[in-house]
């Protein structure tokens, strides 16, 4: 069981470029969803699915968009990265009240 | 909504001894869950402790517990005989309790936790 996974670990994007976070996880969880965490700011929900074909919005949704053909997959796309997107970002699935985070992503837009 | 405050940004406590961290949170739900999780510098996220809002008695986990006041929304972490691998960002957050899609949570801003030798 690998759990939650993420890639990359770290990415630097120029300021309008795009790019996908990818998140997968082998546990059949219906529930999927993305966070982001700023200093001082906690983790903020951006878009969360309850099942394949099935998304929605979170806290903090602008700026992403998000699919899910699969239960496994649940990517996150940037389609033109700004600064204010420069986070840490998380991925979690959850069974019930268990939730499962993935290692997360560090992202810096310059 | 929800609102999930933590009022102390950041403390610190020497190793063996007892620290409090402070979580205070506003909803109108009556059904709900609350959780302490715990970030070290992996940036992993582990759960620490989890709490079910209609259960009265205060929930345990080996070193940690916590102190659940339903009327005054208040849901603090005291960790007992603190270790150095206690050091970390200690999150408070909020999931309401109609599961079944509503697996969201609502995190507070963190409190990030030293332990001294």
């Amino acid at each position: 069981n690998a759990g939650v996974t993420q890639t990359p670990k770290f990415q630097v994007l120029k300021t309008g470029q795009s790019m996908t976070l990818q998140c997968a996880q082998d546990m059949n969880h219906e529930y999927m969803s993305w966070y982001r965490q700023d200093p001082g700011m906690g983790l903020r929900l951006i878009h969360y699915s309850v099942g394949a074909g099935i998304t929605d919005q979170g806290e903090v949704p602008n700026g992403y968009n998000v699919s899910r053909s699969t239960t496994e997959d649940f990517p996150l796309r940037l389609l033109s990265a700004a600064p204010s997107q420069t986070s840490v970002y998380f991925c979690a699935s959850s069974y019930l009240t268990e939730q499962y985070f993935g290692p997360g992503t560090r992202l810096t837009v310059t | 909504a929800q609102t999930v405050t933590q009022s102390q940004p950041e403390m610190s406590v020497q190793e063996a001894e007892t620290v409090t961290l402070s979580c205070t949170y506003d909803t109108s739900e009556n059904n709900y869950y609350l959780f302490w999780y715990k970030q070290p510098p992996s940036r992993q996220m582990i759960l620490v402790i989890r709490q079910e809002a209609y259960k009265q008695q205060n929930a345990t986990e080996n070193r940690f517990s916590v102190n659940f006041q339903k009327a005054a929304k208040s849901f603090s972490l005291k960790i007992s005989d603190s270790q150095l691998g206690d050091t970390a960002m200690y999150f408070c957050a909020f999931m309401k309790g109609d599961l079944g899609g509503s697996e969201k949570l609502v995190f507070g801003k963190g409190t990030k936790l030293t332990v001294n030798p």
